[in-house]
């Protein structure tokens, strides 16, 4: 059964300072990998897509990565702006075709 | 249309009223799923559509819960005799592909979701 873990649960960190967000999933066999940005009251943004025979993804000042031997995945922000406070979440494939989310990262960047 | 849309965006019920809950997924997308997600949580998997077939119902909380993609496009979630604890914020994900589609485009999309507060 897919379990997917996000550390820390929470951030505070002052603008300009580049971060790292971790995933981890117990289901190494998977085929892909999802970062999403949710901000308060407002559905979730997709960031990066992750699949199996990649080992990352870049889009921006956003980079992703995925492990799948050591089941982990992490999202770097570099150069980190106000506008990025958001909940951050990932989400891998569990049984059939459904995503398995974490419980997110409540990121604030201080002004 | 250019996204997901879902409706309506905010919903209040009185405790034993009936709700339906619309999603409209990306033109062409397979791959229809709901999610629940509590204050502070992660989004729980509820139910998912390949075209009209219901081929997950596993997370779906009681019977009270239904969801139905007739047509292979939109989706409905009904909820009946609304208790508190159904109080959320109710997702619709929509992808080409679904997720375990090894090689193709398997990018979810999310709505904004409707907000069901049971009083």
């Amino acid at each position: 059964k897919q379990e997917v873990t996000q550390i820390p649960a929470a951030l505070s960190v002052p603008e300009g300072e580049n971060l790292v967000l971790n995933c981890s999933f117990t289901d190494s066999a998977i085929y892909n990998l999802q970062w999403f940005r949710q901000d308060p009251g407002k559905g979730l943004t997709s960031l990066l897509l992750i699949q199996s025979s990649q080992r990352e993804q870049t889009s921006g000042r956003l980079n992703a990565s995925l492990d799948k031997s050591s089941g982990r995945s992490t999202l770097y922000i570099a150069a980190s702006q106000p506008g990025d406070s958001a909940t951050y979440l990932c989400a891998g494939p569990g049984a059939t075709n459904k995503l398995i989310f974490g419980t997110g990262t409540l990121l604030a960047v201080q002004p | 249309g250019a996204g997901v849309s879902q409706s309506p965006r905010y919903k209040v019920a009185k405790r034993g009223q009936d709700v339906a809950l619309r999603c409209d997924p990306i033109s062409g997308h397979v791959s229809l799923f709901w999610y629940q997600q509590a204050l502070g949580q992660g989004p729980e998997f509820l139910t998912y559509f390949q075209n009209e077939a219901q081929l997950d119902k596993s997370g779906l909380p009681s019977d009270r819960f239904f969801a139905e993609r007739p047509e292979g496009s939109v989706s409905t979630l009904k909820i009946q005799r609304t208790q508190q604890e159904d109080s959320a914020v109710y997702l619709c994900a929509s992808s080409l592909w679904g997720f375990r589609d090894r090689g193709l485009n398997t990018e979810a999309f999310f709505g904004q979701g409707t907000r069901l507060t049971v009083v």
